[in-house]
């Protein structure tokens, strides 16, 4: 079972309106959790990273909260433009190692923003 | 400071061909990494490459390999290929490849086989 599940899958919003994203994990110890923007044909860019002791985050539009206890991460995207068409993975970092290779990734949530 | 590049960004290969695709991390960066990208699978890590040495592997089968040079450019290679090998190839490189570390990654290589 992967250890981090992101909800939904795939979202259609229109241009000026708010979204939010989800993600659960059970990765643990947990060390940091990081939501990347991947547009199509092109690698995945970091947006925000957040550690056990930040519940916020905000990068322009973006604004990611984190719950420790509860293991869920959000992705809030605030008056959408067509350019936040993209996929969002949430990637969540196990304590344990420094390895990249412990990283857990989400699925992605698939967003379009229609004019 | 140039991004990560790939190359070549599409590839087209037969089954049972081998193939070799090629990564240069940003400059003063040692952790190269290799993920595979499927519609059905997300991201999955393959290897991390540190100072020519590989640090930790993922769970694929022998037929992928790779290696890291000395100024810290790193192929990745694919032998006996198998259509299920189609997907999109990340690397991302970091300048430690730990801690708070950000992966940057490079635009992929699209591999297709037939």
């Amino acid at each position: 079972k992967n250890q981090v599940e992101q909800s939904p899958q795939s979202l259609i919003i229109l241009e000026g309106k708010n979204c939010t994203l989800q993600c659960n994990y059970t990765v643990s110890p947990f060390s940091n959790l990081r939501w990347y923007k991947q547009d199509t044909g092109r690698g995945p860019v970091s947006l925000t990273i957040m550690t056990f002791s930040e519940n916020t985050k905000s990068n322009g539009r973006y604004t990611a909260t984190l719950d420790a206890d509860t293991k869920q991460s959000s992705l809030h995207i605030t008056a959408s433009q067509l350019s936040d068409s993209a996929s969002y993975i949430c990637v969540v970092r196990a304590m344990t190692t420094d390895s990249w290779g412990k990283l857990q990734f989400g699925a992605g949530t698939q967003v379009v923003v229609t004019p | 400071k140039a991004g990560v590049t790939q190359t070549p960004r599409y590839l087209i290969k037969t089954r049972g061909q081998q193939v070799t695709l090629s990564c240069s991390p940003i400059s003063g960066h040692r952790s190269v990494s290799w993920y595979q990208q499927t519609p059905g699978q997300g991201l999955q890590f393959l290897f991390e490459y540190f100072s020519e040495t590989q640090r930790n592997k993922g769970n694929f089968p022998g037929r992928f390999s790779g290696r890291q040079f000395s100024n810290s450019r790193s192929e990745m290679n694919v032998s006996t290929l198998e259509l299920g090998d189609s997907a999109l190839y990340l690397c991302a490189s970091s300048p430690e490849g730990s801690g708070r570390d950000t992966q940057y990654f490079g635009p992929g290589t699209r591999l297709t086989v037939l």
